[in-house]
């Protein structure tokens, strides 16, 4: 049962372009969401997160949207940079610093 | 910001061998640590919760006597992968959340890729 779900395994922009990552749950009881970047062989780094009361949250270039009715988010990355090449997930828990559950991911490439 | 180190970040053992990770919080304390697995090209799958001073939490399916966790201090857990098969060969990595950490986000080690021959 996959409660958090990325239906995108893949996505290419070209630099300087909009990124926007998408993510689906299920579980009502979800209430934080967060979103990691990941590269092979490391751990996820911590890019932004939004909690439920909000709708949006913005820091530099990453924007990350919460639609709690339709229990979707996206992850918008504008401008995209190569550097920004990676697998991101994002994941979700039912209340900040409870255990994740994280999507299946979405790799990231962008073209110079 | 808040570090997570993981060690070690690579074992290459032979079956049956018992294998330790350590995973620590630099530079703050984490009441609750969480230990997670993934194979390649799938995501996280969390497989217990490390609480200091008290039991582990197994997700369903982990098994507790395979896969001891021990959180003895408030930066320090380990994840005991005993008499390890070829089917645990994986990627581990933990996660700290720390005190007061109400809308702070979990941390993450390097991960550690064990391969069982």
């Amino acid at each position: 049962d996959q409660q958090v779900k990325q239906n995108s395994p893949s996505l290419s922009v070209q630099e300087g372009r909009i990124s926007i990552l998408n993510c689906d749950y299920t579980n009502s009881m979800f209430d934080y969401f967060l979103w990691y970047k990941k590269y092979p062989a490391e751990g996820p780094t911590f890019l932004i997160s939004i909690s439920s009361i909000k709708d949006k949250n913005e820091d530099g270039r990453f924007t990350v949207f919460l639609n709690k009715s339709a229990k979707h988010l996206s992850l918008h990355i504008v401008p995209s940079q190569p550097g920004d090449s990676a697998v991101y997930f994002c994941a979700a828990s039912e209340s900040s610093g409870d255990k994740l559950t994280f999507g299946t991911g979405t790799r990231l490439a962008v073209r110079p | 910001g808040a570090v997570v180190s993981q060690h070690p970040s690579w074992v290459i053992c032979k079956s049956g061998t018992s294998v330790k990770i350590e995973c620590r919080s630099l530079d703050f304390q984490a009441t609750t640590m969480f230990w997670y697995r993934q194979f390649p090209k799938q995501s996280l799958m969390l497989m217990a919760t490390s609480n200091e001073g008290s039991k582990a939490t197994y997700e369903q399916g982990v098994e507790k006597d395979k896969f001891l966790i021990n959180h003895a201090s408030l930066t320090l857990s380990t994840l005991t992968v005993t008499s390890a098969h070829p089917e645990d060969s994986s990627f581990y990595i933990c996660s700290a959340g720390g005190l007061g950490s109400w809308g702070q986000p979990q941390h993450f080690g390097d991960g550690t890729r064990l391969s069982i021959l």
